[in-house]
Order: C-alpha cells, then structure tokens, then sequence
C-alpha cells in the first residue's frame, strides 16, 4: 500500500531564506507526483507537477524534484517570504488504470518577517 | 483559478440525517474528487468520477454515496451522518490530459 510521508510537520524560518520540504513514497511505480499550497481554510492550489518521466520542474522561486528510484520529492523554495507560509502538501498519483491520487500529511511553514 | 464551487460552505446538522454537499465545475473536466481532511490524517479520497454516470470508490468511502448525472455537478451524500463523518470535504477536478487537480473551497461540516 502507497504511504506518503512529509517530514518535518512544522517549520518556522527566517525571511530571505532558502529551504526544503521533503514528501517520501513507499512505492516508485508513480504515474505523477503533485505540490500543493493549502491557505488556513482554504482549499489546496497546484504549485508543481512532476511527470513520472521528469527529475523536476520550476515555477518562479519554486523547484521541485523527484527521484522515484529512492522514493523521494523535494520542494525547494528560494528567498522565502512571510506570504509563503502555509501548508505544503504531496500526493503522488498512481499508476496509470487509477485515478487516485495519495496525500501526505503536510509540512506547516511559517517564515518570520 | 479553476471555476469550482462547493455548496453548502458550512452545515451543522444531527446524527441520523440525510445530508447532501454538491460541486459544481465550469471547466467542463472529465474527471471530478471528493475528499475528507482530518487533521492528523491529511486527504482522504472518498469517492471519484471518470465520467458522467461513471463513479469509483475510494479509500473511505464507507457511508457515502455519489452520483454525478451532469458533468458539471458531482454530489457527495451522507446517507445516514454520524460523528465520525465531521470533517472538512473538498471536492477537485482534472482534465486528465495535464492530470493537475484542482480544488474548491471546501465543505465544513458538523455532525452532533
């Protein structure tokens, strides 16, 4: 059974620096692996999708990897500003034959001005 | 921003209660989501769409049941609400070509 785990649940960083989240899968056969950003009572925004057949994919200070054969993603995000706390979460979606996306839990950044 | 809405946006209602949270799309997407957030255990999927009249179930989908007549419209319903079934549901749409899930706003919904 796929298990999508993101470590560490919390972050707290100063403004202007630059960090990573982690998202770890159990299982590497992938079809897609997707960021989200999830606003305090919000619904979940599309950030980054990454294609089985990609390494990573960049959007403005955003970068985000993925490395099926170790069964790990990461999200990269430059010059973090106070306006990029959030909620940050994975789900992988899986082969294809499914429509069924797993999510991972979420890391909480909260970058101080 | 995908044009998704979620109706009710907040319910309260009592144990024993039909209750029915509909999505509505204007992207006219193949494919349509229902999923549960609860704290601790992140995005659950309840049940999904992959046409119209085409439903699958998903990993929770125990006491709910879904029917989406029109592609536009996917309703969630709680045959018989219970406490265990308090939660914020979100629905989500994609076209499957980019396969980039698109969510609404969310559902609050207490059940006392």
């Amino acid at each position: 059974k796929q298990e999508v785990t993101q470590i560490p649940a919390a972050l707290s960083v100063p403004e202007g620096e630059n960090l990573v989240l982690n998202c770890s899968f159990t299982d590497s056969a992938i079809y897609n692996l997707q960021w989200f950003r999830q606003d305090p009572g919000k619904g979940l925004t599309s950030l980054l999708l990454i294609q089985s057949s990609q390494r990573e994919q960049t959007s403005g200070r955003l970068n985000a990897s993925l490395d099926k054969s170790s069964g790990r993603s990461t999200l990269y995000i430059a010059a973090s500003q106070p306006g990029d706390s959030a909620t940050y979460l994975c789900a992988v979606k899986l082969t294809s034959g499914t429509y069924k996306y797993i999510f991972g839990t979420g890391t909480r950044l909260k970058v101080l001005a | 921003d995908a044009g998704i809405t979620q109706s009710p946006r907040h319910k309260v209602t009592e144990t024993g209660t039909p209750v029915t949270l509909r999505c509505h799309q204007t992207e006219n997407h193949r494919y349509m989501y229902w999923y549960r957030q609860d704290p601790g255990h992140g995005l659950r999927l309840i049940h999904y769409s992959y046409g119209v009249k085409d439903t699958d179930k998903g990993e929770v989908s125990d006491g709910y049941s879904v029917s989406r007549s029109k592609t536009e419209d996917f309703l969630l319903t709680l045959e018989s609400a219970t406490s265990s079934q308090t939660s914020v549901y979100f629905c989500a749409i994609s076209d499957g070509a980019q396969e980039t899930q698109y969510f609404g706003p969310g559902t609050r919904l207490l059940v006392l």
